[in-house]
This record gives structure tokens, sequence and C-alpha cells, in this order.
């Protein structure tokens, strides 16, 4: 059974700290996303990378930073969390020429 | 304006009803139309997946992709109550990698037994 995990299904951190949300993935997938979803506003994407060490910036990634040290694995980096920064972010991989994309459960962060 | 535009609901129906879901959209260049189906506390899943206009259909669900209106639609036909859940239409152009997929705010669903 293909799987994405996310490391961690609900987060509390404090305002200015750093956080750390973990996305590993089982496929072999060159491509993977961060997104974020909120009420009204659908998905957004924040990053996106498409091989090792690669990345793009998605429609919203102001606040925010992304790893690729691994094939498998997609880090999202919020370098000083903001209460505007509480949201659920999801994570995404997809095999390059298909449209499918798997996600994970998604981790439900507060900022407080 | 957004790019995909998806009425957020929620919609509420009886067991048996068919359900009709939509969304529009603006950008021209949109080719590839998906709808994701997200229960309450897990990541979205695929649904179903249409390229350029028409319909297609598995099992209870059809997707429709009418082009020249910007105008996309999932039928459910015999609802059940499984099927309560947000349903997400996505969209994407040509790029291979899917960077350029665009979603809707997606639509609520409750189907009462």
């Amino acid at each position: 059974d293909v799987k994405v995990t996310q490391s961690s299904r609900y987060l509390v951190k404090r305002t200015g700290e750093k956080v750390f949300l973990e996305c590993v993935q089982d496929m072999d997938h060159e491509n993977m996303f961060w997104y974020r979803q909120d009420p009204g506003l659908g998905l957004r994407l924040i990053y996106f990378s498409y091989d090792v060490k690669m990345k793009e910036k998605g429609d919203i990634p102001e606040g925010y930073s992304v790893s690729r040290e691994k094939k498998e694995r997609f880090s999202l980096i919020l370098e000083s969390a903001s209460t505007n920064q509480t949201s659920m972010y999801l994570c995404a991989s997809s095999l390059t020429g298909a449209r499918k994309a798997f996600f994970g459960q998604g981790t439900r962060l507060t900022v407080v | 304006q957004k790019e995909v535009e998806q009425d957020p609901g929620p919609l509420s129906v009886p067991e048996g009803a068919i359900v009709s879901l939509n969304c529009t959209y603006s950008n021209s260049a949109f080719q590839y139309f998906m709808w994701y189906r997200q229960y309450s506390r897990k990541g979205p899943e695929l649904l179903m997946y249409t390229y350029s206009s028409g319909n297609k259909e598995d099992g209870r669900f059809t997707a429709q992709v009418d082009k020249s209106s910007k105008y996309i639609s999932l039928f459910i036909r015999d609802s059940q109550p499984s099927d309560s859940a947000t349903y997400l239409c996505a969209m994407s152009a040509t790029r291979s990698n899917n960077n350029d997929m665009r979603f809707g705010a997606g639509t609520r669903l409750t189907v009462k037994p």
C-alpha cells in the first residue's frame, strides 16, 4: 500500500519558534509538495521539489523554507512561527507525467 | 478572482439522492481535471481524473467537463452515508510534474441515513 507519512498529526508551537514538519514517501516519486489548507481557500502550494536538493516556490512561500536531502523525504520549515501560520499542512507526492497526487494525513499546526 | 471557484456548501442530502458538485475556473489552459475526496482528519484521495472535455463514469460517480463554459461537475448517484466527505476539484495545465495544480475550496457533503 503506497504511503505518504507526515511525522505529526497535531502540533502546538509558540510564536517565534522554528518549526519542522517532516514528510516521507515510500513510492520513489520524483515530485513532492507542501500545501496548506484553510477554510474557504482550499489547498495552496507553498513549495515544490522535483528532485533531491531541487525546490521551487509555490504560491505562498513567504515565511517558509524546505529541505530535500533524500528522495523520499521533504521537510517544511517555519523559520519563525507566527499565528497566521496556524493551519492544516498537507504533504503530497507524485510521479512525473502522472496526474495523481498522493497525500499524507495532514499536520494541524497551531501557533500560539 | 480565484482561478478555481467552488461552493463550499455545506451540502446535506438524504441517502439515495443524486448529488451534483461543481467548479468553475478562469484559466483556459487547464486540461486535466481531478476530483479528490477528503474524509474528516484525513488527506485528500484522488477519486476521478478527466483529460479535456467530456464525461467519465466510474461506478456511482460521473465526472463532466465543459471546457467551453469552464465548468466541471461531479455527480454521485444513489448517495450513501459513506460518501460524506469534502470534495475538492483540482485542475492543471501542461506541466508534467503537477506543480501547476490548482484546487477549489472544497464542498462539504453530508449524506443522511
